[in-house]
């Protein structure tokens, strides 16, 4: 059983739709990163949170440390948010990050 | 700010050979990290260095493998001899000093193929 999990591998959507992609971890963490891969190929940091909720434009995440569960939403998806979603726990004491596979979504217009 | 720098973009080299993978991280960052990614085992983290100096190579595969930082502004992660199963997209990573939780900044990553 992989450390981070996430689901699902892969969502299609259509543009408008609200998307939910889960996380759920076993390991204890001192944070929670939510990662964006583009179709190019290009890593960008979207969300670093250890507790709540941080939200950003369309994007929410939110963090439920006593469940090891994190969500990352997407309000009023748009085609251009296609792309690889993954988040990656840090441990304690550590800047080493352990990923989830990712999810792979694709909205279309 | 020009981002993480890797150099080359691709690579393509035949068994055997050595490669130099290189990297300059933002300036002023104080932690980089090598990642590896593959099909098959995704994003991992190969090695990291904070200040320098080497933290964790946990994930570094084997003696094939070794990474240098001889300072702030570059590091270089080196493979000799290569082999067909290293072939993967490295990325290169920096973070800032400051507080403790600190998100990371990726360069746009080495593709590497071994024939």
């Amino acid at each position: 059983k992989n450390e981070v999990e996430q689901s699902p591998q892969n969502l299609t959507a259509q543009e408008g739709e609200f998307i939910t992609i889960n996380c759920s971890y076993s390991v204890g963490i001192s944070a929670l990163h939510w990662l964006q891969q583009h179709p190019g190929g290009g890593i960008v940091s979207l969300f670093m949170l250890s507790s709540g909720k941080k939200k950003h434009g369309r994007l929410i995440a939110t963090i439920n440390i006593q469940e090891k569960h994190s969500s990352l939403h997407i309000t009023a998806s748009h085609p251009r948010d296609s792309a690889v979603y993954i988040c990656a726990a840090r441990g304690y004491n550590t800047d080493k990050l352990i990923f989830g596979t990712g999810t792979r979504l694709q909205v279309f217009p | 700010d020009a981002g993480v720098i890797q150099s080359p973009r691709h690579e393509v080299t035949e068994m055997g050979q050595e490669v130099t993978l290189r990297c300059k991280p933002i300036s002023g960052h104080n932690s980089l990290f090598w990642y590896r990614q593959t099909m098959m085992r995704g994003l991992e983290l190969l090695i990291y260095f904070n200040n320098n100096v080497p933290i964790d190579d946990s994930g570094m595969p084997e003696d094939r493998f070794s990474a240098k930082m001889p300072n702030a502004s570059f590091s270089t992660l080196k493979i000799q001899p290569s082999e067909p199963r290293d072939s993967a997209v490295y990325f290169c990573a920096s973070s800032p000093p400051g507080t403790r939780y600190n998100e990371q900044f990726f360069g746009p990553g080495t593709r590497l193929t071994v024939l």
